[in-house]
């Protein structure tokens, strides 16, 4: 098991209303990136965070948003959800200098109704 | 743009048989590729990567091996044991400073004892 957490581990929301999911990176890691996996794919990428910015950014709308605090939790944000915004949210934390290496954390079940 | 394709998207062997996963790039910028497995319920898990300077890694009973030239990495598993079965998903990267992994679909592995 990796030291990222998540919370919630689930959470069942309505169409158009707004969700936070929030992680803890691993002790010694800087850098968060988040992920969207539907039932049966691949994680895509959303975003990574930097030194509280956001670094990088995947085919996603404006209404996925993030925020990275001084000791490296990250949280995120999406607004307006629709129902195709269900699924798994992983956050991943890496070493310093060290981006590319994702270690993740067990995922928030968002389900839109 | 950026594309992994990974098969086969299931795969079923005796315990004690060895496994193998493939996995192909489409950017020949890419030059990191970590391998990924998901249990049921979990976020993925780091259990190899390997860099586009080294030809092949080995830890224990899995190895990867990279071959640039046709853009395709493999995952290589012997002796399999039933605790092997789970969901194997290849990556690539190819940007240093964003740390965006690209996944494949997944290959969902079955060790029968």
């Amino acid at each position: 098991e990796t030291g990222v957490t998540q919370s919630p581990t689930h959470l069942i929301k309505t169409r158009g209303q707004q969700v936070t999911l929030r992680c803890s990176s691993q002790s010694g890691h800087n850098t968060v990136s988040w992920y969207q996996q539907a039932l049966g794919q691949g994680p895509q990428f959303i975003f990574q965070y930097y030194r509280e910015e956001e670094n990088g950014r995947g085919n996603f709308p404006p209404r996925f948003s993030g925020l990275q605090f001084p000791n490296y939790s990250s949280e995120l944000n999406v607004n307006a959800l629709e129902l195709d915004d269900s699924a798994l949210y992983l956050c991943a934390s890496s070493p310093r200098g060290e981006g590319r290496v994702q270690y993740f954390g067990p995922g928030t079940r968002l389900l839109v109704l | 743009g950026e594309n992994v394709e990974q098969h086969p998207s299931t795969l079923s062997v005796q315990e004690g048989d060895s496994a193998v996963i493939k996995c192909t790039y489409s950017d020949s910028a890419s030059n990191y590729f970590p391998w990924y497995k998901q249990e049921l319920g979990k976020g993925p898990q780091l259990i190899i990567d390997i860099r586009s300077n080294v030809g092949e890694k080995k830890d224990q009973r899995i190895a990867v091996t990279l071959n640039k030239t046709a853009k395709h990495f493999s995952l290589h598993i012997t002796e399999t044991q039933p605790e092997d079965s789970a969901v194997y998903f290849c990556a690539a990267s190819l940007e240093r400073n964003t740390g965006k992994l690209i996944f494949g679909q997944g290959t969902t592995l079955q060790v029968k004892p």
